[in-house]
C-alpha cells in the first residue's frame, strides 16, 4: 500500500491567492520530509527539506517567504504557495524519510498546481 | 555543485527490444545511486538502488551498473515491454546526507 499520502492531487486557482499541499506519513513516523518541485520535462528540484519540530532548510533560491513549510508532527508536512502567481505553476512532490542521514526516501504521487 | 544528465532524453522501441538508459554525474562523491520510475503526473517509485561500494544491481528485467570513478551508471531493460514506458530518473545522493541530485530523466516508450 501507499506509503506516502499527498493532497489535494490537482488544483487549480486564481492569481494570488495561497495553497496549501499536504503530505502525510502512513507507514512510519518521518523525521524529516522534502518537498521537490517539478517544471514539465525537467527533473526534480528540491525545495527544502523539513525536521519535525524545526524550520525547514531552503535550497538557493527557493524563497522561504514565498513556499512556508510546516512540519508539525511525524506524519504531516504541509506546504504553502503564498500569493500564487502563474510562475508558480508546476508539480510538487513531497517525500518522506524515517530517521535522518541515509535512509530511503518514499515519494508522494505528487500534486499538479495550475494558477490562472 | 553535482549535476546529473541522463541521456537520451527520449527513446521509442518496439517491443522486444533490450535498451540502455545512461545517467553521468560530475561529483563521484557519492553515497548511492538509485533509478526510478515515473509514470505521466504521478509520484517516483524506486526501481534498483546501487551503493558507492557495489558495481551492480539486478531485478527481473531490469540490471543497473555503477562505475564511480567515471560518473556512469547505466540501467539495462531487456525484454521491454508496452507497461515499462514511463520516464525513468536517476539520482544521486550525497555522501554528507540524504539530498537527492535528480537527472531530467528519459521518456520511454515501447511500442506493441
Amino acid at each position: 500500500g501507499a506509503v506516502v499520502s499527498q493532497h489535494p492531487s490537482w488544483v487549480i486557482c486564481k492569481s494570488g491567492t495561497s495553497v496549501k499541499i499536504e503530505c502525510r506519513s502512513l507507514d512510519f513516523q518521518a523525521t524529516t520530509m522534502f518537498w521537490y518541485r517539478q517544471f514539465p520535462k525537467q527533473s526534480l528540484m528540491l525545495m527544502a527539506t523539513s525536521n519535525e519540530g524545526s524550520k525547514a532548510t531552503y535550497e538557493q533560491g527557493v524563497e522561504k517567504d514565498k513556499f512556508l513549510i510546516n512540519h508539525a508532527s511525524l506524519t504531516l508536512s504541509t506546504l504553502t504557495v503564498t500569493s500564487a502567481h502563474p510562475e508558480d505553476s508546476s508539480f510538487y512532490i513531497c517525500s518522506v524519510q524515517r530517521g535522518q542521514g541515509h535512509k530511503p526516501q518514499h515519494f508522494g504521487d505528487g500534486t499538479r498546481l495550475s494558477i490562472l | 555543485k553535482q549535476e546529473v544528465t541522463q541521456i537520451p532524453a527520449a527513446l521509442s522501441v518496439p517491443e522486444g527490444e533490450n535498451l540502455v538508459l545512461n545517467c553521468s554525474f560530475t561529483d563521484s562523491a557519492i553515497y548511492n545511486l538509485q533509478w526510478f520510475r515515473q509514470d505521466p503526473g504521478k509520484g517516483l517509485t524506486s526501481l534498483l538502488l546501487i551503493q558507492s561500494s557495489q558495481r551492480e544491481q539486478t531485478s527481473g528485467r531490469l540490471n543497473a551498473s555503477l562505475d564511480k570513478s567515471s560518473g556512469r551508471s547505466t540501467l539495462y531493460i531487456a525484454a521491454s515491454q508496452p507497461g515499462d514506458s514511463a520516464t525513468y530518473l536517476c539520482a544521486v545522493e550525497e555522501t554528507s546526507g540524504s539530498r537527492l541530485t535528480f537527472g531530467e530523466g528519459t521518456q520511454l516508450t515501447v511500442n506493441p
